[in-house]
């Protein structure tokens, strides 16, 4: 079993809609959660970040964090064209001095129609 | 301000031979970290750089090398290349590490 699982798509949605992402984990040490966004041809863009369980809002993005589920969502409101992409959930375990890196989904991929 | 930048953008090199990549961090960031992306196994963690310290390095053998100057200026090693190791090697940069990586565009290397 992979630490992180996401759904690789392709999620097909039309413009306008609430697009739903998620991401499931198996190591209860995380403690920071993370979604990037990746263009193709492009390194990732890091879109959110969360700590520990809780809701966090910035514009048209929210990111929820289930740490009881081991469960992390972000949804997209009033998707856009602009929006399609490879959305990449990421979490660590920071420890203090140091860092294990990031382990990251394979991504999930994005259509936004028109 | 700059961002993250990764040279060269893109490499051919043929099974056996070796090649450095860089990365130049964004000013004040004192962490680097490497990635590999490739379609079947995605983002992996090579390893970290803070303060020319090796911190932590992921699963991957020891042909897979890095070093971080005093100018936090990073750079890679892959030596007795293979085919398997054709990816995109992604660094990413960030004031110490743990979260809020900034990533660079990426080398695309291509191993024939």
């Amino acid at each position: 079993q992979k630490e992180v699982e996401q759904d690789p798509g392709p999620l097909s949605v039309p413009e306008g809609a609430i697009v739903s992402l998620n991401c499931t984990y198996s190591n209860s040490a995380f403690q920071y959660f993370m979604w990037y966004r990746q263009y193709s041809r492009k390194g990732p863009e890091l879109l959110m970040y969360t700590y520990s369980s809780g809701n966090k809002e910035d514009g048209r993005f929210t990111a929820q964090v289930d740490k009881s589920s081991k469960y992390i969502s972000l949804f997209i409101r009033d998707s856009q064209p602009s929006d399609s992409a490879t959305y990449l959930c990421a979490m660590s375990v920071q420890q203090r001095g140091g860092a294990d890196g990031l382990t990251f989904g394979k991504g999930t991929h994005l259509i936004i129609q028109p | 301000k700059a961002g993250v930048t990764q040279t060269p953008r893109y490499l051919i090199k043929t099974r056996g031979q070796q090649v450095t990549l860089s990365c130049s961090p964004i000013s004040g960031h004192r962490s680097v970290s490497w990635y590999q992306q490739t379609p079947g196994q995605g983002l992996q963690f090579l390893f970290e750089y803070f303060s020319e310290t090796q911190r932590n390095k992921g699963n991957f053998p020891g042909r897979f090398s890095g070093r971080q100057f005093s100018n936090s200026r990073s750079e890679m090693n892959v030596s007795t290349l293979e085919l398997g190791d054709s990816a995109l090697y992604l660094c990413a940069s960030s004031l110490s590490g743990g979260y809020g990586y900034t990533f660079g565009s990426g080398t695309r290397l291509t191993v024939v």
